[in-house]
């Protein structure tokens, strides 16, 4: 069971280039997550897909787009990478009981020249 | 407003001894969940402990207690006993929303050190 699974672990991009982070889980969750961590800040929520077919934005949603293409799979895309996009960005997912925690993935450090 | 708040970037506590862990949270829906994350040096996040904004009794993990004083809205984290193995960060979460429609806020975290 791999749980939540991330690709690339790392990625290095120079500013405008665009790229996409992928997100797999294989737990049959219904909401999915797209954080990012920076030094004294925390993780802030970027985007979240309550359901398949649904996506809202979160605290820092400028710069980047998200698509749920299936129950399984949220990716995350930089159209126009910038160096405050510098980051690393954890993918999370959880079933959506009340009390139920977020499984995260192992993170993405990406680093933007 | 900040949704959640750890004032402590740093924290020593030597091994053996209890240490607690400051978060306070703002919200007005009346149900919610606070959760506590460590992240060691690995940079993985790992769930410790969880708390519902209508449960009566403080939530207790093995050596994590959490504190919870809901007219204050807040929500430490108690660890006892402290090992090398704890030094890392922790992170205070809030889940607020009704049904699947939640969003999780996350403080700065608290960097906690374990001195021999």
């Amino acid at each position: 069971n791999a749980g939540v699974t991330q690709t690339p672990k790392f990625q290095v991009l120079k500013t405008g280039q665009s790229m996409t982070l992928q997100c797999a889980q294989d737990m049959n969750h219904n909401s999915m997550y797209w954080y990012r961590q920076d030094p004294g800040m925390g993780l802030r929520l970027i985007y979240y897909s309550a359901s398949e077919g649904t996506t809202d934005k979160g605290e820092v949603p400028n710069g980047y787009n998200v698509s749920r293409l299936n129950k399984r799979e949220f990716s995350l895309r930089l159209e126009s990478a910038a160096p405050s996009q510098t980051s690393v960005y954890f993918c999370a997912s959880r079933l959506g009981q009340p009390n139920e925690k977020l499984f995260f993935g192992s993170g993405t450090q990406l680093s933007v020249l | 407003a900040q949704k959640i708040t750890q004032t402590q970037p740093g924290m020593f506590v030597q091994e053996k001894e209890a240490v607690t862990l400051d978060c306070t949270y703002d919200t007005s829906d009346p149900s919610y969940g606070l959760f506590w994350y460590k992240q060691p040096s690995s940079g993985e996040m790992i769930f410790l402990i969880y708390q519902g904004s209508y449960d009566q009794q403080n939530a207790t993990e093995g050596r994590y207690s959490l504190n919870f004083q809901k007219a204050r809205k807040s929500a430490n984290l108690v660890i006892s006993a402290s090992q090398l193995g704890d030094s890392a960060m922790y992170f205070c979460a809030m889940r607020e929303g009704r049904a699947n429609f939640n969003k999780f806020y996350f403080g700065s975290g608290t960097k906690l050190n374990v001195k021999p």
